[in-house]
């Protein structure tokens, strides 16, 4: 079966730094990966995918997220954060055959 | 939250009642599913539906029962509601398949007491 690792709970990082948060996943075939955003009290919004094709995707409100196959992982990056960025990230992985994985999620504070 | 919505949005509840939280669409996407979400677990899905009346279970189904009568509606089901059940439930819809993005509606805090 499938399964995304998000292996920071929280990530800090100063405005006008660029942030990386990490995830790694695990499945049987070929993954399709996604990356989401919860800010409090709302549902989850969707900021890009992979689904094949170029490594490097580019997604919405500037971030973008490198899929490495051979370290099984899809760290999601953006070069300068804005604190508006301040939110929790969710990595998920399907594999075309089961259910939508999901991280446990990593909390983004970016500190003015 | 792209045509989405769920209700209620908030609900308590006592151990052993009966709960039903219903999710709407108006995008008429093909599949939709139920998720829980818990600290420290993500979200983790509940059933989900590849069309009316045709649906499965998922990670974690159990103590739960779901419905799709019409394109439009799916809902889920607690028949006697635990306190382990209390979450947040969002439901999502999708079109194609397992490459298609999923969206999310805003979520309903259910609380079992």
């Amino acid at each position: 079966a499938q399964s995304v690792a998000q292996p920071e709970d929280q990530v800090n990082v100063a405005e006008g730094n660029p942030l990386t948060v990490k995830c790694t996943y695990s499945v049987s075939g070929n993954p399709y990966l996604f990356w989401y955003v919860q800010y409090p009290n709302r549902g989850l919004q969707f900021l890009l995918k992979y689904i094949t094709g170029d490594n490097l995707v580019k997604g919405s409100y500037g971030f973008e997220a490198e899929f490495n196959k051979s370290q099984t992982s899809f760290h999601l990056k953006k070069p300068s954060a804005l604190v508006s960025d301040s939110a929790l990230y969710f990595c998920a992985v399907r594999d075309g055959l089961g259910d939508m994985r999901f991280g446990a999620g990593t909390r983004l504070t970016v500190k003015p | 939250d792209a045509g989405i919505t769920q209700s209620p949005r908030h609900k308590v509840t006592e151990t052993g009642t009966p709960v039903t939280l219903r999710c709407h669409q108006t995008e008429n996407h093909r599949y939709m599913y139920w998720y829980r979400q818990d600290p420290g677990h993500g979200l983790r899905l509940i059933h989900y539906s590849y069309g009316v009346k045709d649906t499965d279970k998922g990670e974690v189904s159990d103590g739960y029962s779901v419905s799709r009568s019409k394109t439009e509606d799916f809902l889920l089901t607690l028949e006697s509601a635990t306190s382990s059940q209390t979450s947040v439930y969002f439901c999502a819809i999708s079109d194609l398949g397992a490459g298609d993005t999923q969206y999310f509606g805003p979520g309903t805090r259910l609380t079992v007491l």
